[in-house]
């Protein structure tokens, strides 16, 4: 079965770093790849995605990367701010199957 | 504007009884899903639906129904066999299936039952 996985559960940063999330799954012959953002009791807002022939997407501070080989995704965000305060989920499309989403990335920004 | 409405927000049910959760999608979207989302976990799936009058069980089926009669409507009946069903319900939707199709959500509806 596929999982996806998300380190570090929770992330606390200062204003203006730059930073990574981590997502990690099992599946090398995905579809594409999916970043998301949710705020506290809210639906999910759909950041990047990566289709499977594709590297990296990016929009303003946000890029996301995929490397399929070593079954990897990193989202960094430059110049972080405290709206950018959210859970950030990963998901993964295997195509055959229904999605497979991670546990999420709390992420603090601290002003 | 387009995107997937949900009502209600909130919802209060006592045990023992069904409850129908809405939603409602205008983007004209094939596709159609509902998750659970519980403190600390991702989402699991519950349904989904590719297309009007079809729909198949995701992970966690058990105690739940939905019926998909209109390509906008998807709504998710918690039945009274559902052991616990306080959660948050996301819909979600993709205009189809494929590598450069994104999914999109509602905003939820937070289900207490007690």
């Amino acid at each position: 079965k596929q999982e996806v996985t998300q380190i570090p559960a929770a992330l606390s940063v200062p204003e203006g770093e730059n930073l990574v999330l981590n997502c990690s799954f099992t599946d090398s012959a995905i579809y594409n790849l999916q970043w998301f953002r949710q705020d506290p009791g809210k639906g999910l807002t759909s950041l990047l995605l990566i289709q499977s022939s594709q590297r990296e997407q990016t929009s303003g501070r946000l890029n996301a990367s995929l490397d399929k080989s070593s079954g990897r995704s990193t989202l960094y965000i430059a110049a972080s701010q405290p709206g950018d305060s959210a859970t950030y989920l990963c998901e993964e499309d295997p195509g055959n199957t229904p999605l497979v989403f991670g546990k999420g990335t709390r992420l603090s920004v601290i002003a | 504007d387009g995107g997937i409405t949900q009502s209600p927000k909130y919802l209060f049910r006592k045990e023992g009884q069904n409850v129908t959760l809405s939603c409602e999608q205008n983007l004209n979207h094939d596709a159609m899903y509902w998750y659970r989302q519980d403190p600390g976990q991702g989402l699991r799936l519950i349904y989904y639906s590719q297309i009007v009058n079809d729909f198949q069980k995701g992970d966690i089926a058990e105690g739940y129904s939905v019926s998909r009669e209109k390509k906008e409507s998807f709504p998710l009946t918690v039945t009274s066999a559902q052991k616990n069903p306080t959660a948050f319900y996301l819909c979600a939707s993709t205009l189809g299936q494929g590598a450069i199709y994104e999914q999109y959500f509602g905003p939820g509806t937070r289900l207490t039952v007690t």
